[in-house]
Parts: C-alpha cells; sequence; structure tokens
C-alpha cells in the first residue's frame, strides 16, 4: 500500500514552453502533498507544500509564479513549470502525507529544457 | 535551527562485511527518524522508521537503525553487505502534525564492492 505515482517519469521540453507534472496517491487519500527538486548529486530541496483545496504554501526562494501548484483533489496534485528554462532542468519529486507524518515518494519526473 | 548531518558523503564497504551509515540529529521536541534509499533517476525509497518503542528498528532489505537518545543518532547499519545495496541513502526526521515538513540529511553514497 501508500504508492505514489508520477508522470511523466521524463520529459524534454523546449525553453518557454510550460511543462505539467501530476502526482497522484493510488491507493490512499492526501490532503497534502510535497514538491522537491535534487540537483545532482545533492539532497531534496522543499519547493512547496500542497494542500488539497487551498493555496500552496512556498519555500522562501520559490516563485510562486513560475511553479505552479494545485492540488484539486485528494489524490492528485500538479506542478506546472511556466516558461520554462535551461535552468529548471532537474529532477522533481512529490510525495503525499499519510498518518500525520508519514511521507510516501513518488518515483521523480526528470525534466529537461533545451 | 533544526538539522540532520550524515558525516560520511560517501561510504565503501567489500561485500559481506558489515555496514554502517552514519546519521546524527539536532531537533526539538520528539522526532520521528527515517531512513530513505534513492536508486538513480528514481524517487525515495522508505527503509525503516523510528517512532517510539524499541531502539533496534528494523526495516526492508536487511537494514536495522538503532535510535540513540543521548548521543542524538540515528545510524543505518546491515550485518552483510550486497553489491545491489550500493545507493544514495538519506536520513531524515519529521513531527507529527497535519504539514508536516521532513528535515533531509544530505546523503551517502553507499559503494559495496564485490
Amino acid at each position: 500500500g501508500a504508492v505514489v505515482s508520477q508522470h511523466p517519469s521524463w520529459v524534454i521540453c523546449k525553453s518557454g514552453t510550460s511543462v505539467k507534472i501530476e502526482c497522484r496517491s493510488l491507493d490512499f487519500q492526501a490532503t497534502t502533498m510535497f514538491w522537491y527538486r535534487q540537483f545532482p548529486k545533492q539532497s531534496l530541496m522543499l519547493m512547496a507544500t500542497s494542500n488539497e483545496g487551498s493555496k500552496a504554501t512556498y519555500e522562501q526562494g520559490v516563485e510562486k509564479d513560475k511553479f505552479l501548484i494545485n492540488h484539486a483533489s485528494l489524490t492528485l496534485s500538479t506542478l506546472t513549470v511556466t516558461s520554462a528554462h535551461p535552468e529548471d532542468s532537474s529532477f522533481y519529486i512529490c510525495s503525499a502525507l499519510l498518518n500525520g507524518y508519514e511521507q510516501y515518494f513518488g518515483p521523480g519526473t526528470r525534466l529537461t529544457v533545451t | 535551527a533544526q538539522s540532520v548531518a550524515q558525516p560520511e558523503d560517501q561510504v565503501n564497504v567489500a561485500e559481506g562485511n558489515p555496514l554502517t551509515v552514519k546519521c546524527t540529529y539536532s531537533v526539538s521536541g520528539n522526532p520521528y527518524l527515517f531512513w530513505y534509499v534513492q536508486y538513480p533517476n528514481r524517487g525515495l525509497q522508505f527503509l525503516l522508521k523510528y517512532i517510539t518503542g524499541d531502539n533496534l528498528v528494523k526495516g526492508s532489505y536487511g537494514f536495522e537503525a538503532e535510535f540513540n537518545k543521548s548521543q542524538t543518532s540515528f545510524h543505518l547499519k546491515k550485518p552483510s553487505a550486497l553489491v545491489s545495496d550500493s545507493a544514495l541513502y538519506f536520513c531524515a526526521v519529521t513531527f507529527y502534525s497535519s504539514a508536516s515538513k521532513i528535515i533531509f540529511g544530505s546523503g551517502t553514497r553507499l559503494s559495496i564492492r564485490p
């Protein structure tokens, strides 16, 4: 149980376009989901906390207009990278919160902006 | 500030030998402690957790960890390493709440040589 999926697993897009990444909790409902970014050989950096039915809470330094988060249902959160640039290329990982403290992680999405 | 430290960037062990990946934490309150493993281009997989009770917790793939409150440590151990254990390991701390963030360590790359 407690499986989280992400789609797509990898995506290549051109500079200036927008890309949407989906995060789904497959067998449980998650009021809270998290979005992380990971650079090569580094730890995960929390970007934002996604709350179902309300606005996301962004970490300091993360542009909310650049990284749009929508948590429209208890099993789906989306991250849209708007007007992507090469510096947005990264590995994006989501997680879903269960039992108030356990985070279950998705497999990640590799974004490459050319 | 609350933090998690993994003092070793890399740990090298021969197959069949015991391994230890170190983790210490500096937080207030009663934390919940986790170990995750990450394989290349994948999300984080849960290994084990300490919430309360017995200080020695056993997890997936033969791993175990010992919670030491006086030393504020939560070292990951395995009696006999396998080449397939080679991966990136993260120690993490969280707290119980409806929007509980995780504090990650910087990660330790474990390399098991045949």
